[in-house]
């Protein structure tokens, strides 16, 4: 059970396009969503939190505008990289929460996104 | 807000020894400690975690000792096998705040 999936899990795009991550709960509802991002032998850096129907709330640094995060259903939320550039080439990790789960995340499989 | 620093960075073990990863965090806040092993290309799995009503926690080869006054906790891996090699992170949260602050992580090597 617990179980978290990330789609696509690769996209290559060219530089100003916009991509979409979905991160889906497929055996439990989550209130709350987390976005990671990773760079290649680094720790994982928290970029925003999202509550099912509620706006996100973005870590300092993080460009809401430029980082749209949707949580629209308790088993799916979506990010999307609007006019990406290089420097937006990543490993984005999405984790999923249970309500009644004390503090426990359950983490996707990752999007490595790589733009031209 | 919190701080969790982690060490080593780089561990190497021959198969069958014991391996031991540290972790210091900052906000006394701090209630619960999970540990995650991440494999290339893949996203982070919860191999163990601690809350801080408990100072020690087994399952099988695996286990976490948490050490509140202190502030640091431990990830402790017996008879190490060549599928164990990994990057493990620790983490800690906030109490009320479910969003988990990692360490650096540490890149373990079980040589066969």
């Amino acid at each position: 059970g617990a179980v978290v999936s990330q789609h696509p899990s690769r996209v290559i795009c060219k530089s100003g396009t916009s991509v979409k991550i979905e991160c889906r709960s497929l055996d439990f509802q989550a209130t709350t969503m987390f976005w990671y991002r990773q760079f290649p032998k680094q720790s994982l850096m928290l970029m925003a939190t999202s509550n099912e129907g509620s706006k996100a709330t973005y870590e300092q640094g993080v460009e809401k505008d430029k980082f749209l995060i949707n949580h629209a259903s308790l088993t799916l939320s979506t990010l999307t990289v609007t006019s990406a550039h290089p420097e937006d080439s990543s490993f984005y990790i999405c984790s999923a929460s249970i309500a009644r789960s004390y503090n426990e995340q359950f983490f996707g499989p990752g999007t490595r996104l790589t733009v031209l | 807000g919190e701080n969790v620093e982690q060490h080593p960075s780089t561990l190497s073990v021959q198969e069958g020894d014991s391996a031991v990863i540290k972790c210091t965090y900052s906000d006394s806040a701090s209630n619960y400690f999970p540990w995650y092993k991440q494999e290339l290309g893949k996203g982070p799995q919860l191999i163990i975690d601690i809350r801080s009503n408990v100072g020690e926690k087994k399952d099988q080869r695996i286990a976490v000792t948490l050490n509140k006054t202190a502030k640091h906790f431990s990830l402790h891996i017996t008879e190490t096998q060549p599928e164990d090699s990994a990057v493990y992170f620790c983490a800690a949260s906030i109490a009320g705040r479910r969003a988990l602050t990692f360490g650096s992580g540490t890149r373990l090597q079980v040589q066969p």
